[in-house]
């Protein structure tokens, strides 16, 4: 089956500590999008990335950083610099000429205390 | 102003009932519509985009947009218990790369 799968569904960190979010998908989409759910706001736009060996930053970038070495695989990194880190992130896929068809993971929620 | 405003409920409606949801939207430049449905926990579920005006129609699901009144809308007919869940809406204005802008979601609940 094609889809996007997210790593790990839960995670609990403490203050200080880099976490890593695993995407990896298998569509054969070309872009791949790392997006933050918070309650009663819209998705917002961490980074994206639109072929392998590169990215760019999206609305939210400053705390995250991301690599594209694999047209499947788009791991996020929440680095400690990330001020409010506890949210809900989800990978997201396309094909590049079709950005407004994006394909959705489940979702890493992730928990810093 | 927000880029794209939604209502966010929640909206409740016995089961059978047909069900209107709505985004209204400021960027005139908007030229991709899209529905996601988000279940609780879960990640959103494309269910439907639409180029420009007009309506589309897949199965119980309508969506429609009305590009001189800025405002789009999503029908649901004979409205099921599984169709609860926050419903989201997300515009564009290429085809090419953009970031899409989602509204705030719409959470429903279909009462049995």
């Amino acid at each position: 089956d094609g889809g996007i799968t997210q790593s790990p569904k839960y995670l609990f960190r403490k203050e200080g500590q880099n976490v890593t979010l695993s995407c990896e998908q298998n569509l054969n989409h070309d872009a791949m999008y790392w997006y933050r759910q918070d309650p009663g706001q819209g998705l917002r736009l961490i980074y994206y990335s639109q072929i392998v060996n590169d990215f760019q930053k999206g609305d939210i970038a400053e705390g995250y950083s991301v690599s594209r070495e694999k047209k499947e695989s788009f791991p996020l990194t929440v680095t400690s610099a990330q001020k409010n880190p506890t949210a809900f992130y989800l990978c997201a896929s396309s094909f590049r000429d079709r950005t407004y068809e994006q394909y959705f993971g489940p979702g890493t929620r992730l928990t810093v205390t | 102003q927000k880029e794209v405003e939604q209502d966010p409920g929640p909206l409740s409606v016995p089961e059978g009932a047909i069900v209107s949801l709505n985004c209204t939207y400021s960027n005139s430049a908007f030229q991709y519509f899209m529905w996601y449905r988000q279940y609780s926990r879960k990640g959103p579920e494309l269910l439907m985009y639409t180029y420009s005006s007009g309506n589309k129609e897949d199965g119980r699901f309508t969506a429609q947009v009305d590009k001189s009144s800025k405002y789009i809308s999503l029908f649901i007919r004979d409205s099921q218990p599984s169709d609860s869940a926050t419903y989201l809406c997300a515009m564009s204005e290429r085809a090419g790369f953009q970031k899409l802008v989602f509204g705030t979601g719409t959470r429903l609940l279909v009462s049995p």
